[in-house]
């Protein structure tokens, strides 16, 4: 069973500050992917990682996909307080690429 | 908007009774999936339709739990003899291929009493 785990499960911070969250397994995916969600709405997709050690950028987030295509990280530089929410990582096997979710990473960052 | 919906978006129930959820995936889009979220969980794979073809349900999915795509297009999902531990967010999501993108509906919520 492919599982992610996400660190940490709560993060509070404040304005300006950096942060780094983590997406990690022990399985390797063919794809990696990061998305957002709001209080009672459906998860957004910020991006996709497919290759090992690929990195891209999205205005000030930062992801990185580890070498092996075990693990992940979303990198936040100078927080604002719109980018408060909850942070899910999943990851995409071969063929059927149903997504294994994280339990999600839960953002605030205070005025 | 041509995104993914769901509806209704709320749902409440009593226990015993029988649910109904729909998703209209994005147009064109071939897969179609069902995911479920409970509070302060990610999302977890209930089943996928490839077309009209369910190709691999999960094994949260119980025998009360029935999912249908029978054009193609919308699917639903039925919930007999609703739970309390039925209450979550019921997700859907489509992609045009396999390993495309999975784009999320709203979601419904569901609240057995």
């Amino acid at each position: 069973t492919q599982l992610l785990e996400q660190s940490p499960q709560f993060l509070s911070i404040q304005e300006g500050e950096n942060l780094t969250v983590y997406c990690n397994s022990s399985s390797v995916f063919s794809s990696l992917q990061w998305y957002r969600q709001e209080p009672g709405e459906g998860p957004v997709l910020l991006v996709t990682v497919v290759t090992g050690g690929e990195v891209k950028k999205l205005k000030r987030l930062t992801f990185q996909f580890g070498d092996a295509r075990k693990d992940s990280s979303l990198h936040i530089t100078a927080a604002q307080p719109g980018d408060t929410g909850l942070y899910l990582c999943a990851g995409g096997g071969q063929g059927a690429q149903k997504l294994v979710f994280g339990q999600g990473t839960r953002l605030t960052i205070n005025p | 908007d041509t995104g993914v919906s769901q509806n209704p978006r709320h749902k409440i129930t009593k226990r015993g009774q029988n649910v109904t959820f729909r998703c209209d995936p994005i147009s064109e889009h071939n897969r179609l999936y069902w995911y479920r979220q409970t509070l302060g969980q990610g999302p977890e794979f209930l089943t996928y339709f490839q077309n009209e073809a369910q190709l691999e349900k999960s094994r949260l999915l119980s025998d009360r739990f029935s999912a249908e795509r029978p054009k193609g297009s919308f699917s639903t999902l039925e919930i007999q003899r609703t739970e309390q531990g039925d209450s979550a967010m019921y997700l859907c999501a489509s992609s045009l291929n396999p390993r495309d993108t999975q784009y999320f509906g709203p979601g419904t919520r569901l609240t057995v009493l």
